[in-house]
């Protein structure tokens, strides 16, 4: 199946940074990339959906000036999370689908700790 | 709106021995079905999917799937199970729409399976 890969996986940071987390489709062209938040023992739950060339749609509740979704190109996604603080930590999961493919890749995860 | 409901948190099993999870969703139109897998700190791994056509849906590692309209189920199955398939199990669902945003999917809450050797 077609690959998607994030990077890094595994992100330490300090309180007020900001972190970037890039997902990317290693062998399709993504027209959509979604993003999912995972708390510890929990489902994921979508962030925001984003489709190349455009803005990301945001699901309610999700801070769009806190978490800065980029969807430049067909092959990466990049999502910002802007002045990180503790409760931001969590585990960050992109996935990902082409035109016709009817069918979500998903990346490896992040996991972002924020100290 | 969908909803998918995953009524095992944890489901504990023997090596060897069969196992079912369990997946109830709820939507006003058509849906298609998928469970993942989930090994720690790793993401999310297609197990099978329904889309249409027959109901009994086979996947990798030998799991299979039944979809069943009436019930509104999609229980997850595995007639033996191994060490290895210890992990977190994710059903969901995806509205049978065209147009952004179609590809999006709700998780249930997910099962963790343990097998014990």
């Amino acid at each position: 199946g077609a690959v998607v890969s994030q990077h890094p996986s595994w992100v330490i940071c300090k309180s007020g940074t900001s972190v970037k987390i890039e997902c990317r489709s290693l062998d399709f062209q993504a027209t959509t990339m979604f993003w999912y938040r995972q708390f510890p023992k929990q489902s994921l739950m979508l962030m925001a959906t984003s489709n190349e060339g455009s803005k990301a749609t945001y699901e309610q509740g999700v801070e769009k000036d806190k978490f800065l979704i980029n969807h430049a190109s067909l092959t990466l996604s990049t999502l910002t999370v802007t002045s990180a603080h503790p409760e931001d930590s969590s585990f960050y999961i992109c996935s990902a689908t082409g035109s016709g493919t009817g069918e979500l890749f998903f990346g490896e995860g992040s996991r972002l700790t924020v100290l | 709106a969908q909803s998918v409901t995953q009524l095992d948190s944890q489901v504990p099993v023997f090596e060897e021995a069969p196992v079912e999870l369990r997946c109830n969703y709820s939507s006003s139109v058509s849906v298609y079905l998928f469970w993942y897998v989930q090994y720690p700190n790793q993401g999310l791994q297609l197990l099978l999917k329904y889309l249409s056509g027959s109901t009994l849906v086979k996947g990798i590692n030998g799991f299979e799937a039944e979809f069943n309209k009436s019930q509104t189920s999609f229980h997850l199955r595995k007639p033996s199970v191994h060490i290895s398939d210890t992990a977190e199990y994710f059903c969901a669902v995806r509205l049978l729409y065209s147009g952004a945003g179609s590809y999006q999917l709700t998780f249930g809450k997910g099962t963790k399976l343990s097998v014990i050797p």
